[in-house]
């Protein structure tokens, strides 16, 4: 199916565990971004990627670590969850930096 | 670096038009303003974009004036299903690569 695609939807993990968001799109957009929102804080960027092996941080990258090895994939990776990483996050993709975005469906992290 | 201010609540009835206006006092001139809307566990879907003066598309119309330091979303006649939250934002090319999203306005529509 066309679009763009997070897994898993929901996860809770421990304190301490590495864990990974995947997200996948179709378009070949060549931009994809990391989001995780919060009540009080919005959506907040982690990291973007402009291109295959092109990666940079956003607002809040600390604890975060992503990787671009193919166009249309974007992991996003916590090394070690902390509690704080309890979020809703949100991956999306865009042909540039500025257009509009397309966002997936989001993933809900528990970190316990 | 632009901050958004967005009401945080509007309620309107169905028919009504709605203006939903967000400030963005430090707007940079390379800087592009969006709007989102948001349903509750989904992500934020794409509504309009604009730079400067007015822009329609099918759903929306986004007002910037000539200052750009705040824009306006209006939707016409919504009905139930616009029940949503709206997220302005601020695109910064300036100083850096940022994306400013508003804390959203929470519209609710009423029959």
């Amino acid at each position: 199916d066309a679009g763009i695609t997070q897994s898993p939807r929901y996860k809770i993990t421990e304190t301490g565990r590495q864990v990974t968001l995947m997200c996948h799109q179709t378009w070949s957009h060549s931009y994809m971004f990391w989001y995780r929102q919060d009540l009080g804080h919005g959506l907040r960027l982690i990291y973007y990627s402009a291109a295959a092996d092109i990666t940079d941080k956003g607002e809040v990258p600390d604890g975060y670590v992503v990787s671009r090895s193919k166009t249309e994939n974007f992991p996003l990776t916590l090394e070690s969850a902390t509690r704080s990483q309890t979020s809703v996050y949100f991956c999306a993709s865009s042909e540039s930096r500025v257009y509009g975005y397309t966002f997936g469906s989001g993933t809900r992290l528990t970190v316990v | 670096l632009a901050k958004t201010t967005q009401p945080i609540s509007m309620d309107s009835y169905e028919g009504q038009e709605v203006n939903i206006t967000c400030s963005h006092n430090n707007i940079a001139t390379n800087d592009y303003i969006t709007w989102y809307q948001q349903f509750p566990s989904q992500g934020p879907r794409f509504i309009i974009q604009g730079y400067k003066t007015k822009v329609t598309n099918e759903v929306a119309s986004l007002f910037i004036p000539a200052d750009r330091k705040s824009s306006t979303l209006s939707l016409p006649r919504v009905s139930l299903s616009d029940t949503a939250v709206y997220y302005c934002l601020v695109v910064a090319n300036t100083g850096g690569f940022k994306t400013i999203f508003g804390a959203g306005t929470r519209l609710f529509v009423k029959a």
